[in-house]
Order: C-alpha cells, then sequence, then structure tokens
C-alpha cells in the first residue's frame, strides 16, 4: 500500500532554513506527480507546492513562491521541500501528498512534519 | 489563484442528520473539484474527486454534485465517524486551492 513518510521538521529561528523530505513506497514513485500542503496549528489546509513526475514543472503559492523550492530524486523515491528565509507565519504541519497523476487531487497523505519558526 | 470559499464555517448535526455543505469557486473550474474529511491529529483523507465521483472505500452516504462555480457536499446520514472538517479542492488551476473548511460537530 502508498506509504508517505515525512521528516526533517523541528525548530528553527526567523530567517533560517530547513529541509523536508518524503520518503515513498508501496507505488512508481517516478510516475506521479507529488504535492506539499501545509497547517498552520489550528487553521485550514494551504497548499504549498507542486512537482510533476520528472520534475520537469514546478508551481509553488504566492506565499512560498522565491524562498521554498521542491523537488524529487527519483532514484531514491524521496520528495523534498526546501525552505529558506522562514517566517514566524510558516509555522505548520507540512504534509506530503501523491497526485491523482500530474496535477489533480490529492489521493495519499502523510503523517506531518511539525515545523516551528520561532526565536 | 482562484479563491474557495466554504459555508457553513461550521455546523451542529445529530447521527441520522442529513448535513450538506457548500464550496464556491471565484471562477468556473468546471468539475474539477475534490472534497477531503480531516479528522483532528489526522491527515486529510479523499472523499470525492471530479466533483461528484466517490473515491474508493468511502461510504455511500457521501456524495457531491455541482459543476462550474457553486458546488455541495451532502452526507445523507450522518454517523458519529463523520464528526470532522470537510474541505473542498480545485485543480482547475496548478495553483492549487483549497475552501477554508468546515466543521461538523456534535449538537
Amino acid at each position: 500500500q502508498v506509504q508517505l513518510v515525512e521528516s526533517g521538521g523541528g525548530v528553527v529561528q526567523p530567517g533560517g532554513s530547513l529541509r523536508l523530505s518524503c520518503a515513498a513506497s508501496g507505488f512508481t514513485f517516478s510516475s506521479y506527480g507529488m504535492h506539499w500542503v501545509r497547517q498552520a496549528p489550528g487553521k485550514g489546509l494551504e497548499w504549498v507546492a507542486f512537482i510533476r513526475y520528472d520534475g520537469s514543472n514546478k508551481y509553488y503559492a504566492d506565499s512560498v513562491k522565491g524562498r521554498f523550492t521542491i523537488s524529487r530524486d527519483n532514484s531514491k523515491n524521496t520528495l523534498y521541500l526546501q525552505m529558506n528565509s522562514l517566517r514566524a507565519e510558516d509555522t505548520a504541519v507540512y504534509y506530503c501528498a501523491k497526485d491523482r497523476d500530474s496535477g489533480s487531487y490529492l489521493v495519499n497523505w502523510g503523517q506531518g512534519t511539525l515545523v516551528t519558526v520561532s526565536s | 489563484a482562484i479563491r474557495m470559499t466554504q459555508s457553513p464555517s461550521s455546523l451542529s448535526a445529530s447521527t441520522g442528520d442529513r448535513v450538506t455543505i457548500t464550496c464556491r469557486a471565484s471562477q468556473g473550474i468546471s468539475s474539477y473539484l475534490a472534497w477531503y474529511q480531516q479528522k483532528p491529529g489526522k491527515a486529510p483523507k479523499l472523499l470525492i474527486y471530479a466533483a461528484s465521483t466517490l473515491q474508493s472505500g468511502v461510504p455511500s452516504r457521501f456524495s457531491g454534485s455541482g459543476s462550474g462555480t457553486d458546488f455541495t457536499l451532502t452526507i445523507s446520514c450522518l454517523q458519529s465517524e463523520d464528526f470532522a472538517t470537510y474541505y473542498c479542492q480545485q485543480y482547475y488551476s496548478y495553483r492549487f486551492t483549497f475552501g477554508p473548511g468546515t466543521k461538523v460537530d456534535i449538537k
């Protein structure tokens, strides 16, 4: 069965950087687009970024464009989110999710990893 | 970006009730709409895609309808396990967006 396991969360100071990882298994990772979605404490879901199956196209929410970079290593079945210039408002649980195929709805989700931006 | 709104933001209902949640897009999105259920401390779960297609394994008491800008999620006979927050999401644009959520709690 599909399994997505996020890691890399933690506490970081404002202006700092963090890289999240999402290890995928149970499906052909290289055939599917992947998303990052976040949820601030007590708030709703916010889509963050999407990458096509081959990494050829990437899309970002305006709130993170220019600061976050989504990438993938299909040889390692792993999705990444490099987060730079972090702000307090980036504090959230970050979920990785598998797309239906290449830019669609989110079929499977990981359990999430918490990122806290605080001094 | 396409803005999604939901109403109501919360509702109280009893087991056995029929519940309807509305989602509206700021521009036409055809049927490129999905619904998710999220319980506290858990990841969201896909319920419906293409506005009205039930995801495999989802109970038939859940249904979706609509196209263009106006959509609804209906739970025909609310069960105890359905108390949760529900989100709509558009995938018409690659700048994907979620609605703000509707919390369904126990009356």
